[in-house]
């Protein structure tokens, strides 16, 4: 059955730098394009990133732009969230979604079980 | 960005009662929504999407409609595994943005 498992969250500082990584089993991770989403209790879902299926087309919102970055690993059934220049308001529980196409449509049609990330000093 | 809104922000049903909840786009989106189900400390889980395609798997009690900016999910008959809190999500535009939330609690 599909499995998306995020690994990688903590409690950083402010400033710091942290990674976090997402398995897939169950499916063709190269048929898929890949989002993150992040939820936190004040603020509700927040779309985060989206790389396409085979990585060529990436897009950010606007409050992640130059401080995030995704990325996959088709071989290794991966992908993968480097967050830098971390702040506060980052602080929240990061969630890897499938689009349910191949193509970039927005739709998520499974998505991981979550990891905390907690900025604070 | 588009802003989603979603009403009411909380409702009170009861076991075979019929629940709406309503969601409205700043702008037009076209038929570019989708539904999400999310229980506590579980991720969502897709309900609908393109505003009324039921994802495999999902109970027909389960529908969505749209009338312009406006969207409506509608269960017709409250089940108890149903109390959750609902979501919709504009598919439109960069970002995809999401309401705040429709808590579906036990009156």
């Amino acid at each position: 059955q599909v499995q998306l498992v995020e690994s990688g969250g903590g409690v950083v500082q402010p400033g710091r730098s942290l990674r976090l990584s997402c398995g897939v089993s169950g499916f063709p991770l190269s048929s898929y394009s890949m989002h993150w989403v992040r939820q936190t209790p004040g603020e509700g879902l927040e779309w985060v990133a989206v790389i396409s299926f085979d990585g060529s087309a990436k897009h950010y919102a606007d409050s992640v732009k130059g401080r995030f970055t995704i990325s996959r690993d088709n071989s290794k059934n991966t992908l993968e969230l480097q967050m830098n220049s971390l702040r506060p308001e980052d602080t929240a529980v990061y969630y890897c979604a499938r689009d349910l196409e191949k193509g970039i449509d927005y739709y998520l049609d499974y998505w991981g079980q979550g990891t905390l990330v907690t900025v604070s000093s | 960005d588009i802003q989603m809104t979603q009403s009411p922000s909380s409702v009170s049903a009861s076991v075979g009662d019929r629940v709406t909840i309503t969601c409205r786009a700043s702008q037009p989106i076209g038929s570019w929504l989708a539904w999400y189900q999310q229980k506590p400390g579980k991720a969502p889980k897709l309900l609908i999407y393109g505003a009324s395609t039921l994802q495999s798997g999902v109970p027909s009690r389960f529908s969505g409609s749209e009338s312009e900016t406006d969207f409506t999910l509608t269960i017709s008959s409250l089940q108890p595994e149903d109390f959750a809190t609902y979501y919709c999500q504009q598919a439109h535009s960069l970002p995809a943005t999401f309401g705040q939330g429709t808590k579906v609690e036990i009156k």
